[in-house]
């Protein structure tokens, strides 16, 4: 079971959007749109930003988005700002009813 | 509010066994929606999810630890537990507990969809270091 590759850093300006991309197999990302992404600050423990690829828990800033093609699927974060400067892990569903996550991005505001 | 804290020794000596229990309060771990799961993270590493469990005690895990892992549940006490035999130094990780929604339809005023695992809330995760 491998884990989903992300790329390990991103950076952008406040205001701009970002784009982590989330690549796996058809067995996990490409098999089933049970896809979730996870926001952790430094020390703390990780919070739901995006589930079932592209939906938002309530309280979550739509400035969150969430999408899949193929294997891989994307989250991107519009407007960006210095509060969203964190560490971002993809995770999926797999064919054998695991879960498997991403390698983790380190996002930086620049 | 639903609240998971785990609890457990900070220190492991190698080649024994890692014991940790998540206590969940603001809820029932019975459930029929969710189900619990532990997930790790070694120091400056990503996620690593080890396993999970129903409150009828069905299990998954990780192909890679189920020959070391066991996780139980008791319901009476609203308690969800783990266990890694023979530890090593690899074993060290911050070990969170959290809920996950079932896989399964689901439907909200008439509108059903197909919803997947995914893990809200998290504990505030424990360390446990392996060394003698």
């Amino acid at each position: 079971q491998s884990a989903l590759t992300q790329p390990a850093s991103v950076s952008g300006s406040p205001g701009q959007s970002i784009t982590i991309s989330c690549t796996g197999t058809s067995s996990d990302v490409g098999g089933y749109n049970y896809v979730s992404w996870y926001q952790q600050h430094p020390g703390k423990a990780p919070k739901l930003m995006i589930y079932d690829v592209s939906d938002r828990p309530s309280g979550v800033s739509n400035r969150f988005s969430g999408s899949k093609s193929g294997n891989t699927a994307s989250l991107t974060i519009s407007g960006l700002q210095a509060e969203d400067e964190a560490d971002y892990y993809c995770s999926s569903y797999t064919s054998i009813s695991t879960q498997v996550f991403g390698t983790g991005t380190k996002v930086t505001v620049l | 509010q639903l609240q998971l804290q785990e609890s457990g020794p900070g220190l492991v000596k190698p080649s024994e066994t890692l014991s940790l229990t998540c206590t969940v309060s603001g809820g029932s771990i019975s459930s029929s929606s969710y189900y619990w799961g532990w997930i790790r993270q070694p120091p400056g590493k990503g996620l690593e999810w080890i396993g999970s469990i129903y409150y009828s005690g069905s299990t998954n895990y990780r192909p890679s630890l189920e020959s070391r892992v066991s996780i139980s549940v008791d319901t009476s006490k609203n308690q969800f537990s783990v266990k890694l035999s023979s530890v090593s130094a690899a074993d060290t990780a911050v070990y969170y507990c959290a809920r996950a929604l079932r896989l399964g339809r689901y439907c909200t005023n008439g509108v059903c969809s197909d919803r997947g695992p995914w893990f809200d809330p998290w504990g505030q995760g424990t360390l446990v270091t392996v060394s003698s």
